[in-house]
């Protein structure tokens, strides 16, 4: 299958700082990507939707000032939490659409698990 | 109303059970249907997807009905490696995949 990379895999961070999550379709190009959060036992949530060259579109709810996403290319697209506060640690998630594939199923990163302290 | 309902569970099976999930969606048009797998703090993991003859991947058997608006998963002979969190997920417009919250299964000796 179509793998994508995301990093970091975990992240501590100060409160009021800033962090910075990469993900990365390694051998597809990936025109959309999605950004997704899990707070524990709970469901991922969809956040926002990344489109390369373009504004990525947020679901209702979420602050686009807060986090920002850039999808500078086909192939990555990064997520920055910014002024990072203690109810922001959470589990981000994010997955991909082959461009030449998209029906079918989204490939997963392996996720970042963000404490903010 | 939520796009992908699903009941949480948990279901608590002995090994050898056969199991049972549903899942409900809202969107009449949505196009594609997915059942995942996901481990305590891990990415969730394609299991299989779902078609609208129905198919089978050894104990793993999926089914759609679009009049209905559900998706089903069905596991035979459940194992204690099936303990997870099953989550099924639909694309929606725009290609967007929409989970459930998931299903918690645990398999016990």
């Amino acid at each position: 299958g179509a793998v994508v990379s995301q990093h970091p895999s975990w992240v501590i961070c100060k409160s009021g700082t800033s962090v910075k999550i990469e993900c990365r379709s390694l051998d597809f190009q990936a025109t959309t990507m999605f950004w997704y959060r899990q707070f524990p036992k709970q469901s991922l949530m969809l956040m926002a939707t990344s489109n390369e060259g373009s504004k990525a579109t947020y679901e209702q709810g979420v602050e686009k000032d807060k986090f920002l996403i850039n999808h500078a290319s086909l192939t990555l697209s990064t997520l920055t939490v910014t002024s990072a506060h203690p109810e922001d640690s959470s589990f981000y998630i994010c997955s991909a659409l082959d461009r030449d594939r998209m029906n079918t199923e989204a490939f997963f990163g392996q996720g970042t698990r963000l404490t903010v302290v | 109303r939520k796009e992908v309902e699903q009941d949480p569970g948990p279901f608590n099976v002995p090994e050898g059970a056969t199991v049972a999930f549903n899942c409900t969606y809202s969107n009449s048009a949505s196009q594609s249907f997915f059942w995942y797998r996901q481990d305590c703090r891990k990415e969730p993991k394609l299991l299989m997807s779902v078609y609208s003859s129905g198919n089978e991947d050894g104990r793993f058997t999926a089914q759609l009905n679009r009049a209905s608006q559900y998706i089903s998963l069905l596991i035979r002979d459940s194992k204690l490696s099936d303990s997870a969190t099953y989550l099924c997920a639909v694309n929606s417009g725009g290609f967007k995949t929409i989970f459930g919250a998931g299903t918690r299964l645990f398999v016990k000796a």
